[in-house]
């Protein structure tokens, strides 16, 4: 079954800063790779996707991240980090050949004036 | 705004009772998913149902249950509730393609006293 991993229980960086949001994954097959942030009291909201093809992503926000299949990374990126931008984020995969959702752990970043 | 409605928004309850959770799906989306989030457990699949199948299960007690109406809203059924049930449960719901992202309803909180 497909697992997802985010190391990092906590993330912080300044603002202005650029900042990483790691996540690694286990599948047996090709994955479907996502990343969704969960604001205080909200449902979780989709940032971007992986489906095949390009390995770089953009998504909402500003948001990008790079699939890596070598490594099986798919590790959340933004050139330069907003206070608003705090949250806790969630990767999650699926395996093509399967139809449940894995999710991560969550690592909450905290993005500091 | 998700698309996605569920209600309650909030339910306290007593150990040992029963409760049900109401779930919309955005308009178009056949697949229906629940989740559990809790503080110790992070989030957690229960199971999914596409246009009134159950398509996968995760982790779901045999107390709970579930079922898609064929107006395609989900109720997630409760029952013979224990103080650890206390969670946010949130329903999100897809596109027909295993690679579309889910969009999550606003949750609903309950707490087992």
């Amino acid at each position: 079954a497909q697992s997802v991993a985010q190391p990092e229980d906590q993330v912080n960086v300044a603002e202005g800063n650029p900042l990483t949001v790691k996540c690694t994954y286990s599948v047996s097959g090709n994955p479907y790779l996502f990343w969704y942030v969960q604001y205080p009291n909200r449902g979780l909201q989709f940032l971007l996707k992986y489906i095949t093809g390009d390995n770089l992503v953009k998504g909402s926000y500003g948001f990008e991240a790079e699939f890596n299949k070598s490594q099986t990374s798919f590790h959340l990126k933004k050139p330069s980090a907003l206070v608003s931008d705090s949250a806790l984020y969630f990767c999650a995969v699926r395996d093509r050949n399967n139809n449940d959702m894995r999710f991560g752990a969550g690592t909450r970043l905290t993005v500091k004036p | 705004d998700s698309g996605v409605t569920q209600t309650p928004k909030h339910l306290i309850t007593a150990t040992g009772q029963r409760v049900t959770l109401r779930c919309s799906p955005r308009s178009g989306d056949l697949s229906v998913y629940w989740y559990q989030q809790s503080l110790d457990q992070g989030l957690q699949f229960l199971i999914q149902y596409y246009n009134g199948e159950e398509r996968a299960k995760g982790n779901i007690l045999e107390r709970f249950s579930a079922q898609q109406f064929p107006d395609l809203h989900s109720e997630l059924n409760l029952s013979s509730l224990e103080l650890g049930d206390s969670a946010l449960y949130f329903c999100a719901s897809s596109g027909r393609d295993p690679f579309s992202e889910q969009y999550f309803g606003p949750g609903t909180r309950l707490t087992v006293t």
